[in-house]
């Protein structure tokens, strides 16, 4: 079974400054989908970036963009330009190229952006 | 589009009390999920269906029974309520190879 491990439980950063949020995961799998999700307080959970596992090309949605090293099985996300809007938890999680099987979530990591 | 619509959005219920937490999806997607958060924990997966007339466990089922009549909807029943199960619930749904769309929660607190 896959597994997704997100080793950072907080972070903070400075506003305007670029922060690296962490998350590796274990496959057997050589293709996959892996994402980023955004949950504010507001608790609503938002996408904030996909990336297909076959394709080479880092992933980029705006100000958000990812560091996904297939062969060390690493998926980290990139926050440029900090914002106080960002401030919230961070999911990563992976699903099998089948479709059929369910997204893995990491158990998150919780980023706070200080003024 | 209203999306992923979940009902209600907060609920208190006393132990051994039933209820059911209703989804309603307008996007014609497939699939659809019930995950449970809880502090620490992540999201983990109660239920899901890949279509409709088909469930199928996830990780943590026990206490939960689901159904899938309708393509649109996917409801989740607590037969009997425990402390155990005060959560923020989330559904969702997605097509093949996408990622999900979320419903807004329900906080439910067994008392």
């Amino acid at each position: 079974a896959q597994t997704v491990t997100q080793s950072q439980p907080e972070m903070s950063v400075q506003e305007a400054e670029t922060v690296t949020l962490s998350c590796t995961y274990d496959t057997s799998e050589s293709d996959y989908y892996l994402f980023w999700y955004k949950q504010p307080p507001s608790r609503q959970m938002i996408l904030v970036i996909r990336q297909e596992a076959y394709k080479q090309q880092n992933a980029t949605e705006n100000r958000f963009s990812v560091n996904f090293q297939k062969a060390a099985k690493s998926f980290s996300l990139k926050i440029s330009d900090s914002q106080l809007g960002d401030a919230a938890m961070y999911f990563c999680a992976y699903r099998s190229y089948s479709g059929n099987t369910p997204l893995v979530f990491g158990k998150g990591t919780r980023l706070s952006v200080i003024a | 589009n209203a999306g992923v619509t979940q009902t209600p959005k907060f609920r208190v219920l006393k132990t051994g009390q039933s209820m059911t937490l209703l989804c309603a999806q307008d996007m014609n997607h497939e699939y659809m999920y019930w995950y449970r958060q809880d502090p620490g924990m992540g999201l983990r997966l109660i239920h899901y269906s890949v279509g409709e007339g088909t469930t199928a466990k996830g990780e943590v089922p026990d206490g939960y029974n689901v159904s899938r009549l309708k393509k649109q909807n996917f409801l989740l029943g607590l037969e009997s309520a425990a402390p155990s199960q005060t959560s923020v619930y989330f559904c969702a749904s997605s097509y093949v190879g996408y990622g999900y769309t979320f419903g807004s929660g329900t906080r439910l607190t067994v008392v």
